[in-house]
């Protein structure tokens, strides 16, 4: 299966670091890591993406577990403007570069 | 950049009904994509583009139809509207690079009754 787990929902306070999880047990050897957000009524927004070794962006962090079987993506102070839902999204490629989204983790942010 | 544009923004039909939902990108992208998001779910892709004339199907794509006559353009067409299609459907398009991320439009809200 080409999906990846994440947590249905989370919650964190503002100005505090969230780690949002994914699993992606099945992963292949040349699979990208991308995450997404969406927000209400809005297309998704990338986030950042990786391939073996941690990445940073002026958005997040991605944290990939070294068998490349999970990793996670950190926000390193949350602002309500974060409030969405987050995919963990694994790009295969075939004849495409595809996205096979899962249902993604909800993150709520209290102020 | 304008972006991704999607029109229309909102659409109601009757089943039986067809439309065309338009897509147009203006960063010279390869590839295009459809993806419909059902309430509370991920995105499905539908079909998808590697370039002007090329068109494949995604996970989903019965009962709709898609061309790509220019780089910039890849309409959505329902043929024969049924319940089953309402849903948000969302375009995408992206540089041909292995690692080049998805850049979304804002959607199209299709309700069929």
């Amino acid at each position: 299966d080409a999906k990846t787990t994440q947590p249905n929902s989370m919650e964190s306070n503002e100005e505090e670091p969230v780690h949002l999880p994914c699993n992606h047990s099945t992963i292949s050897g040349t699979d990208y890591i991308h995450w997404y957000r969406q927000l209400p009524s809005q297309g998704p927004e990338y986030v950042i993406h990786g391939l073996t070794s941690n990445v940073n962006n002026r958005m997040a962090s991605l944290a990939i577990a070294e068998d490349r079987k999970s990793s996670t993506l950190i926000l390193h102070r949350a602002t309500l403007r974060d409030a969405a839902v987050y995919y963990c999204i694994r790009l295969i490629i075939q004849g495409a570069q595809k996205l096979v989204f899962g249902q993604g983790t909800r993150l709520t942010i209290n102020p | 950049n304008a972006g991704v544009t999607q029109t229309p923004k909102f659409r109601i039909l009757k089943i039986g009904q067809s439309m065309t939902l338009q897509c147009t990108q203006d960063m010279n992208h390869n590839y295009m994509y459809w993806y419909r998001q059902d309430p509370g779910m991920g995105l499905k892709l539908i079909y998808y583009s590697v370039g002007a004339g090329i068109t494949d199907k995604g996970e989903v794509p019965n009962g709709y139809n898609v061309s790509r006559s220019t780089t910039e353009d890849f309409p959505l067409r329902l043929e024969l509207a049924a319940p089953s299609q309402t849903s948000v459907y969302f375009c995408a398009s992206s540089y041909y690079r292995v690692d080049s991320p998805l850049h979304f439009g804002n959607g199209t809200r299709l309700t069929v009754t």
